[in-house]
């Protein structure tokens, strides 16, 4: 089956580093997304990476290693307004996105 | 409208009753979707269509129905409501299929089946 793997729940403070992985198992690859969804809202495009490696835009950054089936967020300098699920999902051989479901970050100040 | 618009934005409703939830989309998006959103699961695919004309089922279908009739509306409908049905629900559009092809997500709507 298609399965993808990310933690529940992570805890970090304003201004620091935090890093959400995600590990996947699917039928056929065709990318790897990350969307962030406030809570009562809906989600938001973050990222893309269909290549081996890392993609920066401004504070957030992913990484991707197909061999490993692994992906990561990677949230510098963080702000209360990033308390927020970190959404994984990967596009199987059929062109659909199979969803994490989803980490929550808390920040504290 | 800018975007993707849902309606109604939250609906009780009594099993066995007949629902439709609408979606439209500006953004001339050849590809659209409808998702359930359950606590603890992921996003899990209902129905989605590659083009207006097109339709087709993707992880739980049963119990659910769309129509594309045109690029901007696709509507979904829940013939007769079962309490399992109670979920959030969110419609999304694409440019098209191919992977780089992020999708526009709509406000959702919040069903409770009761």
């Amino acid at each position: 089956g298609q399965n993808i793997d990310q933690p529940t729940e992570m805890t970090a403070t304003e201004g620091a580093i935090v890093q959400i992985n995600c590990t996947y198992q699917t039928s056929g690859f065709n990318g790897l997304f990350w969307y962030q969804q406030h809570a009562g809202e809906a989600p938001t495009f973050l990222s893309y990476n269909v290549l081996d490696g890392l993609e920066e835009k401004g504070r957030f950054s992913s990484f991707l290693s197909r061999s490993k089936g692994y992906s990561y967020l990677l949230l510098k300098e963080l702000q209360m307004k990033d308390s927020a699920s970190y959404l994984c999902a990967v596009m199987d051989s059929n062109y659909q996105l199979i969803w994490g479901a989803g980490t929550k970050l808390i920040i504290k100040p | 409208i800018a975007g993707i618009t849902q309606a109604p934005t939250s609906q009780i409703l009594a099993a066995g009753r007949r629902m439709t939830l609408r979606c439209t989309q500006d953004m001339r998006h050849n590809a659209m979707y409808w998702y359930r959103q359950d606590l603890g699961l992921g996003l899990r695919l209902i129905h989605y269509s590659n083009t207006a004309g097109t339709t087709g089922k993707g992880e739980v279908p049963d119990g659910y129905s769309v129509s594309r009739a045109n690029t901007d509306d696709f509507p979904l409908t829940l013939a007769s409501a079962v309490p399992s049905q109670t979920s959030v629900y969110f419609c999304a559009s694409s440019e098209g299929l191919a992977g780089d092809n992020e999708q526009f997500f709509g406000p959702g709507t919040r069903l409770t089946v009761l």
